[in-house]
Parts: structure tokens; C-alpha cells; sequence
């Protein structure tokens, strides 16, 4: 099984251009989570989906949007980038509160 | 509202030496504890996780973490270090039983730093 993946790895914006990061998890969870990790703050969640169709803001929504069209996928989608939401992005997901999986990250940058 | 913190920020220590670090959490209603482990460049990987029933919980490459209702802590131990344990840990907490969205809130996590 692959978990959870994350696409891209890495990615260089320039200030204003939009993008969108995709996870999928093939565990056919229901709950799937986006957080950003940034030095000194730890891990602040920015959306939430607990089933397929629905989305949920987080700690730290502003600036993304979400979609969780199909079950097994979860995007986050930045409109028009700005250098703050340079970070890496984590995409989990679970089965129940007992823990998450993790992906391996998306590290982005935007200039 | 749950909430985490982790007052050490690095943690240097010598290889083979016992490590503690420390995750007080706040919440009103009944909580689970977790410990996440990050490698460099890598994501996150659980290394133990409390539930309910016994208060010591092991997990694994030898780590073990104790829950203390009384004190909110839920602080993570090794009797002995190696220099593959250099890593960022992460204390995290979700709402208990009966949690509608188990949202993990997370802590700021802790450097461990392990020296030859």
C-alpha cells in the first residue's frame, strides 16, 4: 500500500500565481487533514475533511481553498500565492481519532 | 479547546544517556495523547500513542511515554539514546471518545540532539 501521497514535492511560485497540491490516501479513510509546518510553530491545521463532500476550516484557513470531491483525494489550492504561505505542507489522513498517516510533504517557496 | 505545549525547544544529549521531554496539554474534555517523530526532510511517523487504560505506553525503537491526568502530562522517555534518535518530536492531542472530527492539535515540538 502506498499510504498517503503528496504531489508535488517541491515547487517555486512567484507572488500572485495560483497552484494546487494534491493528496491521495488509498487506506479508504474518511477523515483527511492539511497542516502546515513551519520553524518554531509546529504543525497548524489549515483545512479538515471528515467524508467525502465535506470541508472544514482549520487554525489557519486564510489564503486556501479545499475540495474533497472523491473519497480517497484531498487538494489544497492557493488562489494567489503570497511569500507567508511559503512552508511545507502536510497531508494526513485516519480512520478514526486513534492517529493519523502521514504523507511525506510538500515543501513550497513562493517569491 | 485542546491545546499542547512543549516547553523545551532542543534538547541536546549524549549518546547513551536517558532522555526526557516534556508535552503538557490543556483540555475540557477527555483526551488522546499522542508522539510523533519527524526525520530530517521526512514526514511524520507515530511513535506511541495513549488511548485509555494503562498510563505507561511503549512504543517504538524503545520509547515510552507516561500519562498523568493529575499533572496533563504526557512526557516521552528513553533509557538510553543513540544518534539515529536525533530527530523532532511532536506531542499531539485529540478530543477522546466520541470526538466528531479527531483533529490533532500539535504541539511545537522538541530537537532532540544527540552527541557522540
Amino acid at each position: 500500500n502506498a499510504g498517503v501521497t503528496q504531489t508535488p514535492k517541491f515547487r517555486v511560485l512567484k507572488t500572485g500565481q495560483s497552484m494546487t497540491l494534491l493528496c491521495a490516501q488509498d487506506m479508504n479513510h474518511e477523515y483527511m487533514y492539511w497542516y502546515r509546518q513551519d520553524p518554531g510553530m509546529g504543525l497548524r491545521l489549515i483545512h479538515y475533511s471528515v467524508g467525502e463532500g465535506t470541508t472544514a476550516k482549520g487554525e489557519v484557513p486564510d489564503g486556501y481553498n479545499v475540495s474533497r470531491l472523491k473519497k480517497q483525494n484531498f487538494l489544497l489550492g492557493l488562489e494567489s500565492a503570497a511569500p507567508s504561505q511559503t512552508s511545507v505542507y502536510f497531508c494526513a489522513s485516519s480512520r478514526d481519532n486513534h492517529g493519523y498517516t502521514f504523507g511525506s510533504g510538500t515543501r513550497l517557496t513562493v517569491v | 479547546a485542546q491545546s499542547v505545549t512543549q516547553l523545551d525547544s532542543q534538547v541536546p544529549v549524549f549518546e547513551e544517556a536517558p532522555v526526557e521531554l516534556r508535552c503538557n496539554y490543556s483540555s475540557s474534555v477527555s483526551v488522546y495523547l499522542f508522539w510523533y517523530v519527524q526525520y530530517p526532510n521526512q514526514g511524520l511517523q507515530l511513535l506511541l500513542k495513549y488511548l485509555s487504560g494503562s498510563t505507561l505506553v511503549k512504543g517504538i525503537n524503545g520509547f515510552e511515554a507516561e500519562f498523568n491526568k493529575s499533572q496533563t502530562s504526557f512526557h516521552l522517555r528513553k533509557p538510553s539514546v543513540h544518534i539515529s534518535d536525533t530527530a523532532e518530536y511532536f506531542c499531539a492531542v485529540s478530543e477522546g471518545y466520541g470526538g466528531a472530527t479527531n483533529k490533532l492539535i500539535f504541539g511545537t515540538g522538541t530537537l532532540l540532539a544527540v552527541q557522540p
